[in-house]
């Protein structure tokens, strides 16, 4: 079965620092883009960014740039997304989605994203 | 950036009927590079449909997508109890930022 999990809710202080997970199964991880989309309470959802873990090729919504990393370990087919300082307005929840996606040349064309993790709640609170 | 407009922001309806929706783009995609889904409370959302008309895996054929260039419809044909949800449509046509509607909510009536 094809399947993304993802690392558990967090609680965390202004501030603080904060890596979560999204480990995939079931398929050929190195070979899919992920991506991170993000739901704040009672809203809809925001595309954060994408990698390749193939080679870690990464691609950001300039409204997250610089806001937050995303990594990936294809050997142990895993993907992450990391903040250095986190606000109250990063109180959100987090899913990690694989993309559907076709090369042309140098180009990557994409989608939907077919397979999505559970997400993670994140709680930024003093 | 493409900006995605989805009306209504409520569609209340009942049981077996027909639920269309619209999703507006600010300018035009090629109809390969929209999406939609579907997502309930609690739950993580689910691609329904990709290239504006593809159902995705295990989709029911009650599902449908149409539209080209600005102007995009996914259509339920008779709704099921399960299908009273929030549905989000996605462009992929502005790499790489690619924006979601924001929202239709199904509701029951």
């Amino acid at each position: 079965e094809v399947q993304l999990v993802q690392s558990g809710p967090e609680v965390k202080k202004p501030g603080e620092s904060l890596k979560i997970s999204c480990k995939g199964s079931g398929y050929t991880f190195p070979s899919y883009w992920i991506g991170w989309v993000r739901q704040m309470p009672g809203k809809g959802l925001e595309w954060m960014g994408i990698i390749y873990p193939g080679d870690s090729d990464t691609r950001y919504s300039p409204s997250f740039e610089g806001q937050v990393t995303i990594s990936a370990d294809k050997s142990n087919s895993i993907a992450y997304l990391q903040w250095r300082s986190l606000k109250a307005s990063d109180t959100a929840i987090y899913y990690c989605a694989r993309h559907i996606s076709s090369r042309w040349y140098d180009n990557y064309h994409f989608y939907g994203m077919d397979v999505w993790g559970q997400g993670t709640t994140v709680t930024v609170s003093s | 950036e493409i900006v995605l407009t989805q009306s209504p922001g409520t569609l209340s309806l009942s049981p077996g009927d027909r639920a269309t929706l619209s999703c507006r783009a600010s300018q035009s995609i090629s109809s390969s590079f929209l999406a939609w889904y579907q997502q309930k409370p609690g739950q993580a959302p689910r691609l329904l449909i990709y290239g504006a008309s593809s159902r995705a895996t295990g989709i029911p054929d009650r599902f449908s997508g149409s539209g080209s260039g600005t102007d995009f419809t996914l259509t339920i044909s008779r709704l099921e109890p399960e299908d009273f949800a929030v549905y989000y449509c996605q462009q992929f046509g502005s790499s790489p930022l690619f924006t979601f509607g924001p929202g239709t909510k199904v509701d029951i009536k």
